[in-house]
């Protein structure tokens, strides 16, 4: 079975450090999501690309959060600098229009 | 108030019983409507898809009134296997993002 594959599984940093998550989508989905999933907040959007195209960000912090995909193989989501306040899992998802989405296994961060 | 809301319970049921979750949404627009389920510490997948006839999956049964702007899903003869979160989802658009419930936990006992 296709799947969407993230890197790394696990991140434990320091505060004010760069982290960047990436995330590659199942081969002919031409959307990609990134939701993070917290115990308070649940599954929240944070960003998501259409045919690369960022199609909305309004879920994310855009002074220390940034997303991109420089081709149709990987996305990226990077923070910098990273504070505790981040620490939590953060999903990649891709999907075709009109299909279910598929999430990946998430990137367990943890930010000192 | 949240978009979707979902009991987030925990139901605590034995081995056999049926259990009903509910949901609500609030926005009309909504298109398309989902349940997911997501074992701890893993990533959420996809359940079934709800439409507005109703539909069914093995045991599973989930049911969409849209007058009401409300989601169900029945589980019949539950198993261990079946003790995980359950999502209730919401899209508004196709291709959209997914907006989700907070979950309603489900723990099947011996």
């Amino acid at each position: 079975d296709a799947r969407v594959t993230q890197t790394p599984r696990h991140k434990v940093t320091e505060m004010g450090q760069e982290v960047t998550m990436r995330c590659q989508p199942i081969l002919g989905h031409n959307t990609v999501f990134w939701y993070r999933q917290t115990m308070m907040q649940g599954l929240e959007l944070l960003a998501y690309f259409r045919n690369r195209a960022p199609l909305d960000d309004s879920g994310m912090p855009k002074d220390r959060f940034s997303a991109e995909m420089p081709d149709a193989t990987l996305a990226t989501l990077k923070i910098q600098p990273s504070e505790p306040r981040d620490s939590a899992v953060y999903f990649c998802a891709s999907g075709r229009v009109g299909q279910p989405q598929h999430f990946g296994d998430g990137t367990r961060l943890s930010i000192l | 108030r949240k978009e979707v809301e979902q009991d987030p319970g925990p139901f605590n049921v034995p081995e056999g019983a049926t259990v009903a979750f509910n949901c609500t949404y609030s926005n009309s627009a909504s298109q398309s409507f989902f349940w997911y389920r997501q074992d701890c510490r893993k990533e959420p997948k996809l359940l079934m898809s709800v439409y507005s006839s109703g539909n069914e999956d093995g045991r599973f049964t989930a049911q969409l009134n849209r007058a009401s702007q409300y989601i169900s899903l029945l589980i019949r003869d539950s198993k261990l296997s079946d003790s995980a979160t359950y999502l209730c989802v919401v899209r508004v658009n196709q291709g959209g993002k997914l907006i989700f419930g907070q979950g309603t936990e489900l723990s099947v006992k011996p």
